[in-house]
């Protein structure tokens, strides 16, 4: 049953703390989306991967997230330091693109990491 | 960028009975796919249906169908027979051919199911 898997659940953290959270993606997909979700924007894209290269973090605020793909079976995000206004769920979904342009219709969803920043 | 607007924030059924979910979107692409997630209490977002834009005939799966006007940029959900386990927030999504492009997403449409 191959399914994006995502930890973190749940993280309660203080403000100025650093936090850390992994995706798991399918084995095989080779693009990887890290989402926010919060009641004000709704789902915002932060970053996305192909093939483990960054291809659009531009909804990303730079100067304290960071997205990397340490390997094919491993996405973080990391926020340092962290802030109340990043009380968040975050969701890594992810997809796969064939060389010639095709793939697969959907982007598969983690159940996504509840983040509260105090 | 494209957009996604749900402009219905809740909406609610009797159980058995039927709704429709309304979605409008903006795109100058002739090429794209518009889709129907569901997200339950437990977070996890599920596909429901997908609906690629050079097929005409609507999309179907079991009791939720879709609307898909393309002229209109219209992409309506309906679900019949609705259930108790319906109940859940209701996202439609936009995106481009390419399956590596992102998704764009609207507000999302809360719907109660009524027993």
């Amino acid at each position: 049953d191959a399914r994006v898997t995502q930890t973190p659940r749940d993280k309660v953290t203080e403000m100025g703390q650093e936090v850390t959270m992994r995706c798991q993606p399918i084995l095989g997909h080779n693009t990887v989306f890290w989402y926010r979700q919060t009641m004000m924007q709704g789902l915002e894209l932060l970053a996305y991967f192909r093939n483990r290269a960054p291809l659009d973090d531009s909804g990303m605020p730079k100067d304290r997230f960071s997205a990397e793909m340490p390997d094919a079976t491993l996405a973080t995000l990391k926020i340092q330091p962290s802030e109340p206004r990043d009380s968040a769920v975050y969701f890594c979904a992810s997809g796969l693109v064939l060389g010639d342009g095709t793939g697969a219709y959907e982007q598969f969803f983690g159940p996504g990491t509840r983040l509260t920043v105090l | 960028a494209q957009t996604v607007t749900q402009s219905q924030p809740e909406m609610s059924v009797q159980e058995a009975e039927t709704v429709t979910l309304s979605c409008t979107y903006d795109t100058s692409e002739s090429d794209y796919y518009l889709f129907w997630y569901k997200q339950p209490p437990s977070r996890q977002m599920i596909l429901v249906i997908r609906q690629e834009a050079y097929k005409q005939q609507n999309a179907t799966e079991n009791r939720f169908s879709v609307n898909f006007q393309k002229a209109a940029k219209s992409f309506s959900l309906k679900i019949s027979d609705s259930q108790l386990g319906d109940a859940a927030m209701y996202f439609c999504a936009y995106r481009s051919a390419d399956p590596g492009n992102q998704f764009y997403f609207g507000t999302g449409t809360s719907l109660t199911v009524i027993p």
